[in-house]
């Protein structure tokens, strides 16, 4: 069984620190990864993918891919309290065809 | 944007009642997939179609089947729901490569 694990949380930081999520994943073959973010009662809606090694930046959003570690990071610079939710990491399958997610890191923005 | 539509938000059942959650995507998108939430489980995939009429087992998918006639909708069917299948559905579409999914608003089941 392939396995992404993550810290449940809850993660809390003041607003305008960085916050730094992260994830193993268990696949070596692993390509692709996402952060999605999701708020209490919605849907997940994907925030970044990376699939090179290094880091990859989208405005405050920095996500770090390390492939020889099986680790993927999701960084929030200057977090506001509007960033509190739980974020997934997902991994793509080897075949693919299908996410494989994490059960979430739960972070608090306090103001 | 991506629009992926599921039919209801929130639905009651009977137990051993034949259930349909339905779900349509406006992107043209080949993958769809059904995922169920529950807390301290996370996202578990019980069905997902990388075409018309294929279909490919999940994680979970016993008590569950698929349908998929047209490539913007997917249907999920609970054979004979019971109150274990109470949790929230969320449908799913994305490319053929790799760039990420997107998700439905979700819908609520209560099985009693």
């Amino acid at each position: 069984q392939k396995e992404v694990e993550q810290n449940s949380g809850p993660l809390s930081v003041p607003e305008g620190a960085i916050a730094s999520l992260n994830c193993t994943y268990s696949d070596r073959g692993s390509q692709s990864f996402f952060w999605y973010r999701q708020y209490s009662g919605k849907s997940p809606e994907l925030i970044m993918f990376i699939y090179s090694n290094g880091d990859k930046e989208d405005g405050r959003f920095t996500a770090q891919l390390n492939k020889a570690s099986q680790y993927v990071s999701l960084l929030i610079r200057d977090s506001q309290p509007s960033d509190s939710a739980t974020y997934l990491c997902a991994v793509l399958n080897q075949a693919g065809t299908a996410l494989i997610f994490g059960k979430g890191t739960t972070l608090s923005v306090s103001s | 944007d991506v629009k992926v539509t599921q039919s209801s938000r929130y639905l009651v059942k009977r137990t051993g009642e034949k259930v349909f959650l339905e779900c349509v995507q406006d992107m043209d998108h080949e993958n769809m997939f059904w995922y169920r939430q529950d807390p301290g489980l996370g996202l578990r995939l019980i069905y997902f179609s990388y075409d018309v009429k294929m279909k490919e087992k999940g994680d979970i998918p016993e008590g569950y089947s698929v349908s998929r006639e047209k490539k913007e909708r997917f249907s999920l069917i609970l054979e004979s729901a019971s109150t274990n299948q109470t949790s929230m559905y969320l449908c799913a579409s994305s490319l053929g490569h790799p760039t990420g999914a997107f998700f439905g608003q979700g819908t609520r089941l209560t099985v009693v």
